[in-house]
């Protein structure tokens, strides 16, 4: 089946802790993102890479990390920096091409606890 | 910066009755505007996609309007069902491949 896989499902930080958020497609997808979504609130953009090894920051970039080494992969690293790291995360994908019918996909998300 | 909102916030109908979602955006410059239903604990899933250049789409008991230039599309759910009962959100794609999101109508159906 073609999708998103975000892994792992639940996940507990530590205090100065560096954790990865994982995110697989297999969409052929030239796009990735990173979201941050928090109660009662919108998501919110962290970083977003259109093409292997070129990322850009979104609205809330600071305590977070990516990389785009292949089309499929895009990890998110929730570093020490993140003061208030505790919340649902999402991760999407997709294409480029034919902009105007473009529609984005979403895994299933990781919820993040700091303990 | 595009700004999107969604009201109400929250929303309670008795199983049958019409569903009517709300969605506004502060610029009009998009390139086209997506539903999507969130359940609790769980991703989103697209439902319908609209072109910036389309007035409405349709699925099954699905439709969605889109007003570009007053910056409002509307999401209407037909004949609700206890399974409609979920987290509806819209996004616009503005011109540089970003989304933008609204912060979501919560929608319950009483059976």
């Amino acid at each position: 089946d073609g999708g998103i896989t975000q892994s792992p499902k639940y996940l507990f930080r530590k205090e100065g802790q560096n954790v990865t958020l994982s995110c697989e497609q297999n969409l052929n997808h030239d796009a990735m993102y990173w979201y941050r979504q928090d109660p009662g609130q919108g998501l919110r953009l962290i970083y977003y890479s259109q093409i292997v090894n070129d990322f850009q920051k979104g609205d809330i970039a600071e305590g977070y990390s990516v990389s785009r080494e292949k089309k499929e992969s895009f990890p998110l690293t929730v570093t020490s920096a993140q003061k208030n790291p505790t919340a649902f995360y999402l991760c999407a994908s997709s294409s480029i091409q034919e902009i105007l019918n473009t529609e984005a996909f979403f895994g299933q998300g990781t919820r993040l606890t700091v303990v | 910066k595009q700004e999107v909102t969604q009201i109400p916030a929250a929303l309670s109908v008795p199983e049958g009755e019409n569903l009517v979602l709300n969605c506004s955006f502060t610029d009009s410059a998009i390139y086209n505007l997506q539903w999507f239903r969130q359940d609790p604990g769980k991703g989103l899933t697209s439902l319908l996609l609209i072109q910036s250049s389309q007035r409405e789409q349709t699925s099954g008991r699905l439709n969605a309007s889109l007003d570009k230039s007053s910056g409002r599309s509307t999401l209407y759910i037909a004949a609700s069902q206890p399974g409609d009962s979920a987290t509806y959100l819209c996004a616009v794609r503005p011109d540089d491949y970003k989304l933008s999101f609204g912060a979501g109508t919560t929608v319950t159906v009483r059976a």
